[in-house]
């Protein structure tokens, strides 16, 4: 089953924050954070493991709450080379690190 | 160079004929995955592969084959296209030895079948 991220889409002006959402019904092990720019492959962004463990960009932040196996991106003072669409990734306990992602969030950052 | 590279990067092709994508890479990695990708639906897994000789069905298998010639050499094969594989695939990477297991992908492939 896939995550489920919220909001499906988002407009902001360039400096504006935004939270991207990914729930999954499932017991996760990790979390993962990836952008994808139009025409191109998907970028990491930020990996969040049960635990507290993780791995990102300075710029990026990100949390991830084990009991209610829920994680937000969020992304503050936005710029417009954040314009793209966010995919979760979420691994779950036991599933020999395979990736099932969401469905995306299409964020454009605008003047 | 790219570390994961992915041939062709576009493709046309008739229902029924078959088809490959390859995918290779330099970064030493053993696990290597396809997915694709369609419009609203995010990126599926349709098989992965944790070393050569190991080889697992996604969530989407129907319809795909693969092959590991080698560690760095990871192919996709559609036996008889059809239209509703119409898709973009993208090819991924990752290192055991990685605890965050990070996925490195390929620039994809985007495949038409008419």
């Amino acid at each position: 089953q896939q995550p489920v991220q919220s909001p499906q889409a988002v407009i902001l002006r360039e400096g504006e924050d935004a939270v991207i959402n990914c729930s999954s019904s499932k017991a996760l092990y990790s979390v993962h954070w990836y952008r994808q720019k139009h025409g191109e492959a998907p970028v990491f962004l930020m990996i969040l493991l049960k635990g507290g463990e993780q791995k990102g960009h300075d710029k990026i932040s990100a949390s991830f709450n084990e009991k209610k196996q829920q994680s937000s991106l969020y992304l503050t003072a936005s710029q417009l080379s954040y314009s793209g669409t966010y995919f979760c990734g979420t691994e779950r306990t036991g599933t020999a690190s395979k990736l099932t992602f969401g469905t995306g969030t299409r964020l454009q950052v605008t003047l | 160079d790219a570390d994961v590279t992915q041939t062709p990067r576009n493709r046309i092709t008739k229902t029924g004929k078959r088809i490959m994508l390859e995918c290779s890479q330099t970064k030493g990695h053993d696990r290597m995955y396809w997915y694709r990708q369609d419009p609203g639906l995010g990126l599926r897994l349709i098989y992965y592969s944790f070393d050569v000789k190991d080889i697992n069905k996604g969530e989407i298998s129907d319809g795909y084959s693969v092959s590991r010639q080698a560690q760095a050499k990871f192919s996709l094969s559609l036996e008889s296209a059809i239209p509703n594989q119409t898709a973009l695939y993208f090819c991924a990477t990752s290192d055991s030895i990685d605890i965050y297991n990070e996925q490195f992908f390929g620039p994809g492939t985007r495949l038409t079948v008419l």
